[in-house]
């Protein structure tokens, strides 16, 4: 069974700090989603990475897809209050066509 | 364009009743997957439907079921229920390489 697990679990950090969250395969992934959801609402997508080695930005958020696609990181640059919220990585996996979800970071931003 | 969308938003049920959980995916899509998510949990998945046919379904008693209708509208049937089987029920849609959510149905079983 492919897993995805993120690290860390948790995190609780200061307005202003940066911060990188992880998500890793046992497998290679075709492609690869973060969204963020938060409390009583569903999950929004924010990105889509699909090449090995690729970086994608949004705003303040740092998105890296690793080069033998295995792996991605979410770094948050001068994180905000907002960010506050559960951030979690998906793939679509083949054959089975159906996505996973990994087992979530929760983030807080204390202002 | 409309988004995915769900109802009821709450749903308060007692137990050994049956729910019934709607979603409208995104026009032009025609998958749509339905997950569990307990309080402070992560997201289970359900079911998978794509173009009218149950293609995948997850580690959950048959007491849970579902259909999709041929405009891609799905149902979520939950048939005796469980006090555990209180969660947000959340259903996203797709065409390919995305999946997009809708805002949940807060389930509540008593």
């Amino acid at each position: 069974t492919q897993l995805l697990e993120q690290s860390p679990q948790f995190l609780s950090i200061q307005e202003g700090e940066n911060l990188t969250v992880y998500c890793n395969s046992s497998s290679v992934f075709s492609s690869l989603q973060w969204y963020r959801q938060e409390p009583g609402e569903g999950p929004v997508l924010l990105v889509t990475v699909v090449t090995g080695g690729e970086v994608k930005k949004l705003k303040r958020l740092t998105f890296q897809f690793g080069d033998a696609r295995k792996d991605s990181s979410l770094h948050i640059t001068a994180a905000q209050p907002g960010d506050t919220g559960l951030y979690l990585c998906a793939q679509l996996t083949g054959g089975t066509y159906k996505y996973i979800f990994g087992t979530g970071t929760r983030l807080k931003v204390l202002a | 364009e409309a988004g995915v969308t769900q109802s009821p938003t709450h749903l308060i049920k007692t137990r050994g009743q049956q729910a019934t959980l709607r979603c409208s995916p995104i026009s032009g899509h025609t998958s749509v997957y339905w997950y569990q998510q307990a309080l402070g949990l992560g997201l289970q998945f359900l079911l998978w439907y794509d173009e009218g046919e149950e293609r995948n379904r997850g580690n959950f008693p048959p007491r849970f079921s579902g259909r999709q209708f041929p405009n891609y509208s799905s149902e979520l049937n939950v048939n005796a229920l469980e006090l555990e089987d209180s969660a947000l029920y959340l259903c996203a849609s797709s065409s390919g390489l995305e999946a997009f959510f809708g805002q949940g149905t807060r389930l509540t079983v008593v």
